[in-house]
């Protein structure tokens, strides 16, 4: 089972900031590596496949990058809205596919 | 637009069974693969099942396997999560996705199961 690593747990920021946040795999996944974006009392909603392609609908100030087992979600100038849980999940070598434990964003 | 609506989340006892439904609409269900992701409380995403989109293939979660099982009703746009033998650790919000080359494109708002004598 490849698990992932996100760092930090809690990442403390004031609105129009950028935010940096960690994925470390046990192994490679390639580019195998898909971010999300929980907030509180919501379903998760994917923002970035296969590290770096963004999906429909996700503003263009979420950015993914790396590949092999470390990778990074940039969100430049933090919008209110986007004070939430991210959580990366690899589909390299499943079942299981896995998840990382989650970095939250919080207004600082 | 892509709508996921699960159903059946209940206070059940351990040693019990539930049944849990995806009702879908806005997309051709019979042409998706899907997935039961779940979340206890205050924790993290946990994959918990998959099923390919005729149903010919399935997968589980080591955590889950023997006690879930997963199908689909595509003549219904329908997928089910069956639970048998439930244990306290199996409480979480259970939600279903769309598969998207193995990641999750759509998601419902989740369904509550909790685990309690």
């Amino acid at each position: 089972e490849i698990v992932l690593t996100q760092s930090p747990a809690t990442l403390s920021l004031s609105p129009g900031e950028r935010a940096t946040l960690s994925c470390r795999a046990s192994q490679s996944v390639r580019n195998y590596l898909a971010w999300y974006q929980q907030r509180p009392g919501q379903a998760p909603r994917l923002l970035i496949y296969d590290a770096y392609n963004r999906a429909p609908g996700i503003p263009a100030r979420f950015s993914g990058s790396g590949s092999g087992a470390d990778f990074t979600l940039t969100i430049n100038s933090l919008e209110p809205e986007d004070f939430a849980v991210y959580y990366c999940q690899q589909r390299a070598t499943w079942p299981p596919l896995t998840f990382g434990g989650g970095t939250k964003v919080e207004i600082k | 637009q892509v709508q996921l609506v699960e159903s059946g989340g209940d206070v059940v006892q351990p040693g019990g069974s539930l049944r849990l439904s995806c009702s879908v609409s806005g997309f051709t269900f019979s042409s998706f693969s899907m997935h039961w992701v779940r979340q206890a409380p205050g924790r993290g995403l946990e994959w918990v099942a998959f099923i390919s989109s005729d149903g010919t293939y399935k997968y589980f979660a080591d955590s889950v396997k023997g006690r879930l099982s997963i199908s689909r009703d595509n003549s219904n746009d329908t997928l089910y999560l069956h639970m048998d033998t439930l244990r306290p650790q199996d409480t979480a919000v259970y939600f279903c996705a769309r598969d998207r080359k193995y990641y999750f494109d759509s998601w419902g708002l989740g369904t509550l199961v909790t685990v309690s004598s």
